[in-house]
């Protein structure tokens, strides 16, 4: 089974920050790799898949990049609404994984 | 509108069964790959199992591989999670989301039905 480690665990940030997550594969995935946003009492959303391609309506301060075993998650102008926990998916082979997930707290 | 809804949760005896129905709307259901997803109270998500848009093709994890059984009834718009031996470990929100093909990722999710296993 293909791994995902995600890290931070837990990140602290305030508005306005540039944050970054990253997904490590435990074997190459090529680009299929996703990402989602899930906050409280809520159902997951997706926001990337194929690595870099946003979903529509996600905003652009969303972005995506990697390849193979790492791949980044970014968010360029942290707004309130962003405070969630994100994780990463591997869509590359069955069994599908998720990472662990990262806790986007404010500071 | 687009849109998943699961039913059939509840608190469950070790050792029981427990059935779980997805009701899909607004897309053609019979022309995409639906997934079961679960997440534990306060943990991460745990992909549980994957069948094709005709019902012919089907995939699940390994800890729930020999309990679980996914089907669909694309006459009904329904897919279907069938629970034998539930385990306390079991107790979980459960996800039903589309996947529309293979590798494709997850963009519609349902809200969810919670699944409790105790005595």
């Amino acid at each position: 089974d293909i791994q995902l480690t995600q890290s931070p665990a837990f990140l602290s940030a305030s508005i306005g920050d540039r944050v970054t997550i990253t997904c490590r594969a435990s074997q190459g995935i090529s680009g299929y790799l996703a990402w989602y946003q899930q906050k409280p009492g809520k159902v997951p959303r997706l926001l990337i898949y194929a690595a870099s391609t946003l979903q529509s309506g996600v905003p652009s301060r969303f972005s995506g990049s990697g390849s193979e075993t790492d791949f980044t998650l970014t968010i360029t102008s942290l707004q309130p609404e962003d405070f969630a926990t994100y994780y990463c998916q591997q869509l590359n082979s069955y069994p599908l994984t998720f990472g662990g997930g990262t806790k986007v707290e404010i500071k | 509108q687009v849109q998943l809804v699961e039913s059939g949760g509840g608190v469950v005896q070790p050792g029981r069964s427990l059935r779980l129905s997805c009701a899909a709307s607004g897309f053609t259901f019979s022309h995409n790959n639906m997934h079961w997803v679960r997440q534990a109270p306060g943990k991460g998500l745990e992909w549980l199992a994957v069948i094709s848009y005709d019902g012919n093709n089907k995939k699940s994890a390994d800890s729930v591989k020999g309990r679980f059984t996914i089907s669909r009834d694309n006459s009904l718009d329904t897919l279907y999670l069938q629970m034998n031996s539930l385990r306390p470990e079991d107790t979980a929100v459960y996800l039903c989301a589309r996947g529309e093909t293979y590798r494709h990722p997850f963009d519609i999710w349902g809200q969810g039905t919670m699944v409790t296993v105790s005595s």
